[in-house]
């Protein structure tokens, strides 16, 4: 059984500048979210997708973007990014968009807004 | 809103002795609870969950916690620390509620587990 995967691992970028971050979700799974972890902080929501459909989004602003793909990996796209966006980006996979799965989190991709 | 709150930035404990790791949750609907422990340039793992049922449950690695709906609490626990259980560890919270999925997690405790 193969785990969650992101790509890449590290990643600078300038103020403004546009991003695209990569995941590739748990074998059987069909469903995956997308957090951002800032330095001493819990992970935040940003969205879930469903079978290639948003089907739950946190309090981010329409600029973090997402799409699942047909064999369930996914993208996470911020444009014009901040300096806040700054943070370790964390995806997770389920077998349900059901409230009680649990998720299995993927290492992370840590993007530093210069 | 939902939220929850882990009260302690840090804890600390001798190996060997009991430890627990102390959540409480705010929700308008039924929670459905978890604990995750996260380890250095690693993502979340999974430790155990609260659904429904018995109020206390058991997870990963010998941990387990108590559910308790009165004083809206889910404190994590270990009955022996062993110094590898050091770790980062969140609480999380999903509102039973059906629609739209979003789940909150606390902040986070350190667990410093000496020798």
């Amino acid at each position: 059984e193969t785990g969650v995967t992101q790509s890449p691992t590290h990643l600078i970028k300038t103020r403004g500048q546009q991003v695209t971050l990569r995941c590739s979700s748990q074998s059987g799974h069909n469903t995956v979210s997308w957090y951002q972890q800032a330095l001493g902080q819990g992970p935040q929501f940003i969205f879930q997708y469903y079978r290639e459909e948003e089907n739950g989004r946190g309090n981010f602003p329409p600029r973090f973007s997402g799409l699942q793909f047909p064999n369930y990996s996914s993208e996470l796209n911020v444009n014009a990014l901040e300096l806040d966006d700054s943070a370790l980006y964390l995806c997770a996979s389920s077998s349900a968009s059901g409230n009680y799965n649990e998720q299995f989190f993927g290492p992370g991709t840590r993007l530093t807004v210069l | 809103a939902q939220s929850v709150a882990q009260p302690e930035d840090q804890v600390n404990v001798a190996e060997g002795n009991p430890l627990t790791v102390k959540c409480t949750y705010s929700v308008s609907g039924n929670p459905y609870l978890f604990w995750y422990v996260q380890y250095p340039n690693r993502g979340l793992q999974f430790l155990l969950k609260y659904i429904t049922g018995d109020n206390l449950v058991k997870g990963s690695y010998g941990f387990e916690a108590e559910f308790n709906k009165s004083q809206t609490s889910f404190h994590l626990k270990k009955p022996s620390a062993l110094v590898s259980d050091s770790a980062l560890y969140f609480c999380a919270v999903r509102d039973m509620r059906g629609g739209s999925y979003i789940p909150t997690f606390g902040r986070g405790t350190s667990l410093i587990v000496h020798p």
